[in-house]
């Protein structure tokens, strides 16, 4: 596609439940991003995926919080036993080279 | 530590107005600059970017910004706003290697009046 593409666009779940968010990127990316946006707050870096070097998981807030990508394919970023603090819109975003990053329109996830 | 900092909340113009939002940025080293604009239901879109050279730089919708290493500031500007200029926007900061994070403020939400 010509953009990012993030599904669901939206998920509502119950406390304890795992959810899984996809992220397609844009073609030939090979650099890719997840990030989260609390309610009032800003957006937090969570993981970077480059080709297939070793990701930088840095920003993961927990253990519950994992993402997977295989090369420049699609991204999964999976919460295991949601807790109402993760409720969210998580974003992702994708880039080469010198370019900005192009993001997606996220997924809002709500936790009840 | 690393950090943006957008210090108004919240901003109320008229519309035909000038604009500016502000940004202050701590940073280690040269930072990459960018500033962001999301409305209403709708994903994030760049306006401009900062990389190196000249420290103003031309954005989409008549959007400037300037880069102030002195004053580790990279202020929004705009001449004069337009009703569908309402949204928030986001200031961000990354570094120059392969692995460029994003950190970014709050955010500041743009209000206009006819």
């Amino acid at each position: 596609g010509a953009g990012v593409s993030q599904s669901p666009s939206n998920k509502v779940t119950e406390k304890g439940k795992d959810v899984e968010l996809r992220c397609d990127p844009i073609s030939g990316h090979t650099a890719l991003y997840w990030y989260r946006q609390r309610l009032g707050q800003g957006l937090e870096f969570l993981i970077y995926f480059q080709g297939n070097s070793a990701p930088d998981k840095s920003g993961l807030p927990s253990d519950r919080f994992s993402a997977e990508r295989t090369g420049e394919s699609v991204s999964t970023l999976t919460i295991q036993r949601t807790q109402q603090e993760d409720s969210a819109v998580y974003l992702c975003a994708s880039t080469k080279g010198n370019q900005p990053q192009h993001f997606g329109d996220g997924t809002r996830l709500s936790i009840l | 530590a690393q950090s943006v900092t957008q210090p108004d909340i919240h901003i109320t113009v008229s519309e035909g107005a000038s604009l500016e939002l502000r940004c202050n940025y701590s940073y280690g080293a040269t930072p990459y600059l960018f500033w962001y604009v999301q409305s209403p239901g709708q994903g994030l879109q760049l306006l401009l970017k900062y990389f190196s050279g000249d420290t103003l730089v031309q954005g989409i919708k008549g959007f400037e910004a300037e880069f102030k290493r002195s004053q580790s500031s990279f202020n929004l500007r705009k001449p004069s706003v337009h009703w569908s200029d309402a949204a928030e926007y986001f200031c961000a900061v990354s570094n120059a290697g392969n692995n460029r994070k994003l950190i970014w403020g709050l955010g500041t939400s743009l209000a206009v009046n006819p």
